[in-house]
């Protein structure tokens, strides 16, 4: 089963918006990952957040995560065209390097 | 570098049929991984390896075998394919944590 669900499932927003996408896991976790598929290729990792850590930023990049809500969010600020694309979170538990993956938000910057 | 490449690139299969895909990384990764991913769904991990001549099961492993004879190889197998193996099979490497991933290959069986 999926340990983590991505909420909302689909987005669409007009290039320059932020776009924000969440994500909630069940267990307790090593750390939390976001990869952004574009149709039909493979996946490319964005960001990892420790357990231990609360926000992280890598460009337009912001991530947060929340322990205690088990939950975790995405925000892409003044998105552009080229963002388009499926984003997925991803945690790895306590033990273990293997990454569980939730179903993913589609995401729709329309220009 | 290449990366992590996966050969071929599309494949359709007969009900019955076997194959092997194989996943090739240039990065000397100890980690690595198959995925597949159905439509509207995130990846399950089918197996993984954690260095050369191991291999453990994933979420989803029936019907499927690996094996890790090289560290740079990752082989997935299908001995007799069945239609609800049709997917879109992923591989990555991973030196812990982050993990790359391969273009992906495209499985039909009918």
């Amino acid at each position: 089963s999926q340990q983590g669900e991505e909420d909302p499932q689909a987005l669409s927003i007009q290039e320059g918006e932020n776009a924000t996408m969440n994500c909630s896991y069940k267990t307790s976790i090593n750390n939390l990952q976001w990869y952004r598929q574009n149709s039909g290729r493979g996946l490319v990792h964005l960001i990892l957040i420790r357990s231990n850590e609360r926000e992280k930023h890598s460009g337009r990049l912001r991530v947060t995560l929340d322990t205690s809500k088990k939950s975790s969010s995405l925000l892409i600020t003044a998105s552009r065209a080229a963002d388009t694309a499926s984003y997925f979170c991803a945690t790895t538990m306590e033990y273990g390097n293997k990454l569980v993956f939730g179903a993913g938000t589609i995401l729709r910057v329309k220009s | 570098n290449a990366g992590v490449t996966q050969t071929p690139k599309f494949r359709v299969l007969k009900t019955g049929q076997s194959m092997t895909l194989l996943c090739a990384q240039d990065m000397n990764h100890e980690y690595m991984y198959w995925y597949r991913q159905d439509p509207g769904m995130g990846l399950r991990l089918i197996h993984y390896s954690v260095g050369e001549g191991t291999t453990a099961k994933g979420e989803v492993p029936d019907g499927y075998n690996v094996s890790r004879l090289k560290k740079q190889n990752f082989l997935l197998g299908l001995e007799s394919a069945a239609p609800s193996q049709t997917s879109v099979y992923f591989c990555a490497s991973s030196p812990t944590g982050k993990q790359y991933f391969g273009p992906g290959t495209r499985l039909l069986v009918l």
